[in-house]
């Protein structure tokens, strides 16, 4: 059982447009990471969000935290082909310490 | 400031034999933590060390085991190899004795290492 479920697998758009990849999960993190990982490289932390609620903005990339602390979002506007990556979500449970579980991933490729 | 290392960046072994895996964590940080990750998937948490000692353990056999020197630098060693342990080895360190949650708790990926079972 996959304890969170990342959506979509795979997105393919074109450079200027905006998407969102979603984390959902039945389970309530203490904190929700998420990662950008380019081939040959380790996952690279992009933000941690930790109260129900919150969002955070890096540049043009918007993360939430659900209400619940169950879910969670990124949304990217006007996309860029830089931006071409495979996006991770992965939480941290009260009971786990730093334990990470990790979503499936989302494979974003930008077209110029 | 150094980042996460390890070595080797790659590696090529034979159904049965053991591999060793090396890790040195991010300055200042004490606890190290191992993640396999199959391609086209998401990290599967394997352990964590945390003074010297196996603080927590993932869906793992025992084939998989792992150690931290004084240092903080850690190894995680693969016993009678199997193809479907062809993956991408993360470690990741925190500093997860010091300094308060949420920002101890954060962790920092090495590059990995690439393991491929033949």
């Amino acid at each position: 059982t996959q304890l969170l479920e990342q959506s979509p697998q795979f997105l393919s758009i074109q450079e200027g447009e905006n998407l969102t990849v979603y984390c959902n999960s039945s389970s309530v993190f203490s904190s929700l990471q998420w990662y950008r990982q380019e081939p040959g490289e380790g996952p690279v932390l992009l933000v941690t969000v930790v109260t129900g609620g919150e969002v955070k903005k890096l540049k043009r990339l918007t993360f939430q935290f659900g209400d619940a602390r169950k879910d969670s979002s990124l949304h990217i506007t006007a996309a860029q082909t830089g931006d071409t990556g495979l996006y991770l979500c992965a939480g941290a449970r009260e009971t786990s310490g730093s334990r990470l579980t990790f979503g499936e991933g989302t494979q974003l490729t930008v077209n110029p | 400031d150094a980042g996460v290392t390890q070595s080797p960046t790659h590696l090529i072994k034979t159904r049965g034999q053991q591999v060793t895996l090396r890790c040195s964590p991010k300055s200042g940080h004490d606890t190290v933590s191992w993640y396999q990750q199959a391609l086209g998937q998401g990290p599967q948490f394997i352990f964590q060390y945390y003074e010297e000692e196996e603080r927590q353990r993932g869906n793992f056999p025992d084939r998989f085991s792992g150690h931290q020197f004084p240092n903080y630098s850690s190894e995680l060693n693969v016993n009678a190899l199997l193809l479907g342990d062809s993956a991408l080895y993360l470690c990741a360190s925190t500093a997860g004795g010091k300094g308060h949650a949420p920002a101890k708790n954060i962790q920092y990926f090495g590059a990995g290492t690439r393991l491929s079972v033949l």
